[in-house]
């Protein structure tokens, strides 16, 4: 079936530095990919999505490019910050259901 | 735009009472899912429905839960009785016609 697999966490970094979570999928097909982000005591939220092979998704400084031949959707951000900190999820979305990965905890120091 | 409410935000109760979960998407939705958060097992999708219609509630781990949505509006998962492995945060969400989902702020359920 379908499945997301995701960098193991927790990560930590200094603020400005540059991020990579790293997400591979299996999926038959051509799913969409996802990355959410959930802060303390809260929901998940829609970060950023692609739709094909090739889409980059991008959002409050996070990218994402949707690499079919590497079966990956890995997120980056250039330089991140305190704010930042928080769980992040990606997943794709088979023929009517989202599957997730099992999150990335990030912290950023100041 | 499209919301959902759950409610309570907290519930504590003791092994062996009845939970109820309530859920309230506010519009915009064709789909709407049931998930449980552990640190253990992470993001598990219970159940969801579509047009108010279960379609798949194999992620339903025993027959003590069980789910409804009598219509657009409102879905209720209940959990009768509770056992203390049932502590976790549950969420609603829903899918809108965008296919983007939304969560809901969860349930805290703590079984003692």
């Amino acid at each position: 079936g379908d499945s997301v697999t995701q960098m193991e966490g927790p990560v930590t970094l200094s603020e400005e530095a540059f991020l990579t979570i790293n997400c591979t999928y299996t999926a038959t097909g051509y799913p969409s990919l996802f990355w959410y982000v959930q802060y303390p005591g809260e929901g998940l939220q829609l970060l950023l999505k692609a739709t094909k092979a090739d889409d980059k998704g991008s959002n409050k400084g996070f990218e994402a490019t949707y690499r079919k031949e590497t079966t990956s959707f890995h997120l980056e951000k250039g330089s991140v910050q305190v704010s930042d900190s928080a769980v992040y999820f990606c997943a794709l979305r088979g023929a009517q259901k989202l599957v997730f990965g099992q999150g990335t905890r990030l912290t950023i120091n100041p | 735009d499209a919301g959902v409410i759950q409610s309570p935000r907290h519930e504590v109760t003791e092994m062996g009472q009845e939970v109820t979960l309530r859920c309230k998407p506010i519009s915009g939705h064709d789909y709407l899912f049931w998930y449980r958060q552990t640190m253990m097992r992470g993001l598990e999708l219970l159940i969801y429905f579509n047009n108010n219609v279960p379609i798949d509630d194999s992620g339903m781990p025993e027959d003590r839960f069980s789910a409804k949505m009598p219509n657009a509006s409102f879905s209720t998962l209940k959990i009768q009785p509770s056992e203390p492995r049932d502590s976790a945060v549950y969420f609603c969400a829903i899918q809108g016609r965008n296919y983007g989902y939304t969560f809901g702020s969860g349930t805290r359920l703590t079984v003692v």
